[in-house]
């Protein structure tokens, strides 16, 4: 499967900041995704990063508050904007190469806001 | 490591005994699903798969069952082994819903030397 970077792998930011997490794949890959998980909780989808067009957002999330680019097939990246302690969770980037295959995840951002 | 699975419901095993760890999926439309393991400060990792046009799939050392008629996924870990524990997820992915998958509320599987 493909090998998943994410950059960075924490981080603790002051609220009202924004960070940007990127996520690199070692091939080409069909689908790319960007999921939240909160302390003690299970993953949920934030939105599908779409290849040289705006992502797809899941209800509840937002393109002002969760911008995402996807500029080619091997890269994409997500920022938290203006951030409150209510954003603080793992960020994670999966990769899928088609319909019904496995998605393949990274290890995840942890990002804490003070 | 982070709080991953803290609230999480608990199955602990003896070394060497045979896990079941079990998910109730929401939507009958679903024709996909997957189950995943989580190791402390790294990633959801895929363990195995299985389409809606099956009911069992094996792996090393691991079996997926799947039951259309109540809605139940299980996966069946055979000899458990200290490496295994980590929080299982179970995710499904409806028909005609791309890619996107709806991951379970996840267990804790502790397996006890």
């Amino acid at each position: 499967s493909a090998v998943i970077s994410q950059k960075p792998s924490r981080d603790i930011c002051q609220r009202g900041t924004s960070l940007t997490i990127q996520c690199q794949v070692d091939s080409q890959v069909t689908m790319m995704f960007w999921y939240r998980q909160q302390p003690g909780q299970s993953l949920t989808l934030i939105a599908t990063a779409n290849q040289g067009s705006e992502a797809t957002y899941e209800s509840g999330f937002v393109i002002d508050k969760f911008p995402i680019s996807r500029p080619n097939l091997t890269f994409s990246t997500l920022t938290v904007s203006n951030m409150s302690p209510e954003d603080s969770s793992i960020y994670l980037c999966s990769v899928t190469g088609g319909l019904n295959q496995p998605q393949h995840f990274g290890d995840g951002t942890r990002l804490s806001i003070l | 490591g982070e709080s991953v699975g803290l609230h999480l419901p608990t199955l602990s095993v003896q070394e060497g005994d045979n896990s079941i760890i079990n998910c109730a999926y929401s939507n009958s439309a679903s024709d996909y699903f997957i189950w995943y393991k989580q190791e402390s400060g790294k990633g959801p990792q895929f363990i195995i798969d299985i389409r809606s046009n099956m009911d069992k799939r094996q792996g090393q050392r691991v079996t997926v069952l799947l039951n259309k008629t109540v809605k139940h996924l299980s996966l069946q870990i055979a000899a458990t082994q200290p490496g295994d524990s980590a929080v299982y997820f179970c995710a499904e992915k409806k028909n005609n819903a791309g890619n996107m998958l709806t991951f379970g509320g996840g267990t804790r599987l502790m397996v006890k030397p």
